[in-house]
């Protein structure tokens, strides 16, 4: 069964730094993958997805992501990081759109000023 | 598109009595999953539908819980009877697998039962 791992239950950057969250996946053939951002109070939003292809996904908000099979990893990055980011981040894999999907236990990003 | 809609999205009921969970999914999809939000438990997938059709039910956790989708454009969540530790945020989402777009969730209904 696939399964994900976001190793890191929280992360505080400093406004205009970088930021890299960690996504691991378990899956044995090529996996779709998937972030999400839910603010407080607020349903889930698609960041972006890599299904195939292009290994390095753009999405919304300036977010990126590199999928790397070796690693077993989808680890979501943004270079300058804005206070409204402030939100948490679910990575989630699936082995068809019309199949469940499974996210991670998120991670938590607080911005500072 | 106005997307995956959800209602209500608050509920506060009282223990023992029947809740039901409403979902429109986007028109097209052909999938619809519910799943449960809780700070213990996180993200769980209760149940999902291809073209109307329950595939996997092994996520609603005791018989209290069923979902039907009657036909393409609507789905229920029922909890019957209702205890205090049904009391999260479900979510109700939608996706096509004839395209590779993403999943498309809802705003969530917010359950607390009293």
């Amino acid at each position: 069964a696939q399964s994900v791992t976001q190793p890191d239950i929280h992360i505080t950057v400093s406004e205009g730094a970088s930021l890299e969250l960690r996504c691991n996946y378990s899956y044995g053939a090529t996996p779709y993958l998937f972030w999400y951002v839910q603010s407080p109070g607020q349903g889930l939003q698609l960041l972006l997805k890599y299904f195939s292809g292009d290994t390095l996904v753009q999405g919304i908000k300036g977010f990126e992501a590199e999928f790397k099979r070796s690693q077993s990893s989808f680890n979501l990055r943004k270079p300058s990081v804005h206070w409204s980011d402030a939100a948490e981040y679910f990575c989630a894999v699936t082995t068809g759109t019309a199949s469940k999907l499974t996210f991670g236990t998120g991670t938590r990003l607080q911005v500072t000023l | 598109d106005a997307g995956v809609i959800q209602s209500p999205r608050h509920e506060v009921t009282e223990m023992g009595q029947e809740v039901t969970l409403r979902c429109k999914p986007i028109s097209g999809h052909n999938s619809l999953f519910w799943y449960r939000q809780t700070m213990m438990r996180g993200l769980e997938l209760l149940i999902y539908f291809n073209n109307n059709v329950p595939i996997d039910d092994s996520g609603m956790p005791e018989d209290r819980f069923s979902a039907k989708m009657p036909n393409a454009s609507f789905s229920t969540l029922k909890i019957q009877p209702s205890e205090p530790r049904d009391s999260a945020v479900y979510f109700c989402a939608s996706s096509s697998s004839r395209r590779t777009g993403g999943y498309t969730f809802g705003s969530g209904t917010r359950l607390t039962v009293v």
